[in-house]
């Protein structure tokens, strides 16, 4: 069974701190790690995905084998970056299913 | 405007009306799924379909049917509405393969009186 964890329902942060989303994982096999962004009002969209280990919009998120951990980064928080994220996991085999977190919603004060 | 579509947005209905959200994308992929998101923000997949099969079905009841008349649609039937039925529906598309994104619609709220 595919399982994802975010501890946090609420990080509420001041614009210029960092940010960490915590991401914890259960899964057998291989998987593969995704954070999705739903931003007010707007459809939920892809932030970013482990295999491409890239940064998007300053975020960054490195997939920990070890601690089953895929927890999102970001050096310093701005305002449009308020949201709900969800961190999401496909495991390899069962036809494209993601299992998302229960999300964490961000709020990014002034 | 290439994107994945769902018709209604809003839908108020009573216990016990059947009803159907519709689902269009023209992203040329071949597998799209519908999901269920509470009250408190939890989603959940319910549907998959691929190539006009069902490749996931997650334990929904079977009021819910899924019906894809070819790629580019997948519609969500729902007979017998219950109270607990009332959430936000999202439908998905992607290319087949688990690295691939999906591209999720806008969401059709329902609420069931």
């Amino acid at each position: 069974a595919q399982r994802v964890t975010q501890p946090e329902k609420l990080l509420s942060v001041f614009k210029g701190a960092p940010v960490e989303l915590k991401c914890n994982y259960s899964y057998s096999g291989s998987p593969e790690l995704f954070w999705y962004v739903q931003y007010s009002r707007q459809r939920l969209q892809l932030l970013l995905r482990h295999i491409s280990r890239e940064s998007i919009k300053g975020f960054t998120a490195d997939l920990n084998k070890g601690e089953t951990s895929f927890h999102l980064k970001k050096p310093f928080a701005q305002e449009e970056d308020s949201a709900m994220y969800y961190c999401a996991l496909s495991g390899t085999g069962g036809g494209n299913k993601l299992t998302f977190g229960t999300g964490t919603q961000l709020k990014v004060e002034l | 405007d290439t994107a994945v579509s769902q018709t209604p947005k809003y839908l108020v209905t009573q216990m016990g009306n059947d009803k159907s959200i519709k689902c269009e994308q023209n992203l040329g992929h071949d597998t799209m799924y519908w999901y269920k998101q509470d009250s408190k923000k939890f989603l959940k997949i319910m549907f998959s379909y691929n190539n006009k099969e069902l490749i996931i079905n997650e334990t929904v009841p079977n009021r819910f049917s899924p019906k894809s008349p070819d790629k580019a649609h997948l519609n969500l039937h729902i007979n017998s509405l219950e109270l607990g039925d009332s959430a936000v529906y999202f439908c998905a598309s992607s290319h087949s393969g688990g690295y691939n994104e999906q591209f999720f619609g806008p969401g059709t709220r329902l609420t069931v009186l």
